[in-house]
C-alpha cells in the first residue's frame, strides 16, 4: 500500500515550452501533496506544498507563476513547468501524506521522480 | 532554521561488515524522524520512521536510533550487501507550526561484493 506514481518519468523538451507533470496517490487518498526538486548529488528541497481545493503554498524563492501547482482531487496533484528553461532541468519528486487516518498523519510517500531535461 | 547534516558523504564497504550511518540536526524540536534509500535516478524508498518519543526502530537488518535531545541518529546496517548500495537520506519533520520534512544531505554507500 501507500503507493505514489509521477507520470512522465522522463521528459525532454525545447527551451520556451511548459511541461506538466502528474503525481497520483494510488491506494490513498491525500488532501496533501509535496514537490521536490533535486539537483545532481545534492538532497531535496521543498519547493510548495499543494492542498487539494485551495491555492499552494510556496516555499521562499519558488517562483509561483513559474511552477503552476493544481490539486484538482484527492489523488492528483499537477506541476506545470511554464517557458521552460535550461536552468529547469533537474530531477522533481513528488509525495503525499495519507489523509484516510489509516496511517500515521506525518508520514509521507513518495514518488519515483521525473527527470526534466531543458534543451 | 533547521539543519541536517549526514556523515560520511560517501562511504565503501566489503560485503558482510556492519555499518554506521549518522544523521545529526540542530533543532530537536522535531515530530519524527524518516530514512530513506534513493537508488541512481529513482525516488525514495522509506525504511524506517521514528517517532520523537521513540528511541529505535528495527526492520530486518536496519536499526534506526533516535537521540532527540543530542540532535542525533543513526543508521545501522548489518551484514552489509551489494544490494545495500544506494545514497542513504535522512529527514527529521519540523515541530511547530512549519511541519516541514527538512532532508540530510545524504550518505553514498557502495558495498564491494
Amino acid at each position: 500500500g501507500a503507493v505514489v506514481s509521477q507520470h512522465p518519468s522522463r521528459v525532454i523538451c525545447k527551451s520556451g515550452t511548459s511541461v506538466k507533470i502528474e503525481c497520483r496517490s494510488l491506494d490513498f487518498q491525500a488532501t496533501t501533496m509535496f514537490w521536490y526538486r533535486q539537483f545532481p548529488k545534492q538532497s531535496l528541497m521543498l519547493m510548495a506544498t499543494s492542498n487539494e481545493g485551495s491555492k499552494a503554498t510556496y516555499e521562499q524563492g519558488v517562483e509561483k507563476d513559474k511552477f503552476l501547482i493544481n490539486h484538482a482531487s484527492l489523488t492528483l496533484s499537477t506541476l506545470t513547468v511554464t517557458s521552460a528553461h535550461p536552468e529547469d532541468s533537474s530531477f522533481y519528486i513528488c509525495s503525499a501524506r495519507d489523509s484516510s487516518g489509516r496511517r500515521s498523519y506525518n508520514e509521507q510517500f513518495f514518488g519515483p521522480g521525473t527527470r526534466l531535461t531543458v534543451l | 532554521k533547521q539543519e541536517v547534516t549526514q556523515i560520511p558523504a560517501a562511504l565503501s564497504v566489503p560485503e558482510g561488515e556492519n555499518l554506521v550511518l549518522n544523521c545529526s540536526f540542530t533543532d530537536s524540536a522535531i515530530y519524527n524522524l524518516q530514512w530513506f534509500r534513493q537508488d541512481p535516478g529513482k525516488g525514495l524508498t522509506s525504511l524506517l520512521l521514528i517517532q520523537s518519543s521513540q528511541r529505535e526502530q528495527t526492520s530486518g537488518r536496519l536499526n534506526a536510533s533516535l537521540d532527540k535531545s543530542s540532535g542525533r541518529s543513526t543508521l545501522y546496517i548489518a551484514a552489509s550487501q551489494p544490494g545495500d548500495s544506494a545514497t542513504y537520506l535522512c529527514a527529521v519533520r519540523d515541530g511547530g507550526a512549519t511541519n516541514k520534512l527538512i532532508f540530510g544531505t545524504g550518505t553514498l554507500l557502495a558495498v564491494q561484493p
